[in-house]
């Protein structure tokens, strides 16, 4: 069964660092495009940025670029999104997801509420 | 990359069809046989529920079909029934590994 797990979120001032993980088990990691996916509230689904298999290739949304990265460890079979400077706007649900060819979304964690506020 | 056009709610009494649209440009829709639909209960993760326009992942009941034409996409829910309330996104791949969410439509049975 595939599980994907986050961790990592809570609440952050503004501009400051937060640092969330994914772990996966359920299918053989390192075969698989890994994206990150968020909800702010009372909105809908916001694609943040992917991560090929091996980790070489890397994407983000305009309004994250410059500010989030995202990393793998396939040997720990994780995922990271590394958020700085972060906004009241980057408030929301993130979600660990795994990528396919074509775009979609199969299998989603439970997702981690991120709060950026004062 | 601008979000999809979705409305942002739609209604059906039980056993009857609903359709939800979801329209973009020729860079994402209309350009790529790649549209998914997920479902989303409250306070629940989305699950896909169509993928590449009109297929469906194994266990999803085949009440649920897609369709695309030029820039629109559609989902059809045939025999509403209760537990299909839920909001409904769509997506679409946008190129260069990226891809875009329309804004969702909350789906009410009567």
């Amino acid at each position: 069964e595939v599980q994907l797990v986050e961790s990592g979120g809570g609440l952050v001032q503004p501009g400051g660092p937060l640092r969330l993980s994914c772990a996966a088990s359920g299918f053989t990691f390192n075969l698989y495009w890994m994206s990150w996916v968020r909800q702010a509230p009372g909105k809908g689904l916001e694609w943040v940025a992917n991560i090929k298999e091996d980790g070489s290739q890397k994407y983000f949304a305009g309004s994250v670029e410059g500010r989030f990265t995202i990393s793998r460890d396939n040997a720990e079979n994780s995922l990271f999104l590394q958020m700085n400077s972060l906004r009241a706007e980057d408030t929301a649900v993130y979600y660990c997801v795994r990528f396919r060819p074509g775009g979609y979304l199969d299998y989603w964690g439970q997702g981690i509420r991120v709060t950026v506020s004062s | 990359q601008s979000a999809l056009t979705q409305p942002p709610s739609a209604s059906g009494s039980p056993g009857q069809s609903v359709t939800i649209s979801c329209t973009g440009t020729s860079s994402d829709v209309g350009g790529y046989n790649y549209v998914s639909w997920y479902q989303q209960h409250p306070g629940k993760a989305p699950k896909l529920i169509i993928y590449e326009v009109n297929k469906r992942p194994s266990g999803v009941p085949d009440r649920f079909s897609g369709s695309k034409s030029g820039n629109t996409a559609s989902l059809t829910v045939s025999g509403l029934q209760a537990e299909d309330e839920a909001d409904y996104h769509c997506n679409s791949y946008a190129g260069s590994h990226t891809v875009v969410f329309g804004g969702g439509t909350k789906l009410t049975v009567l």
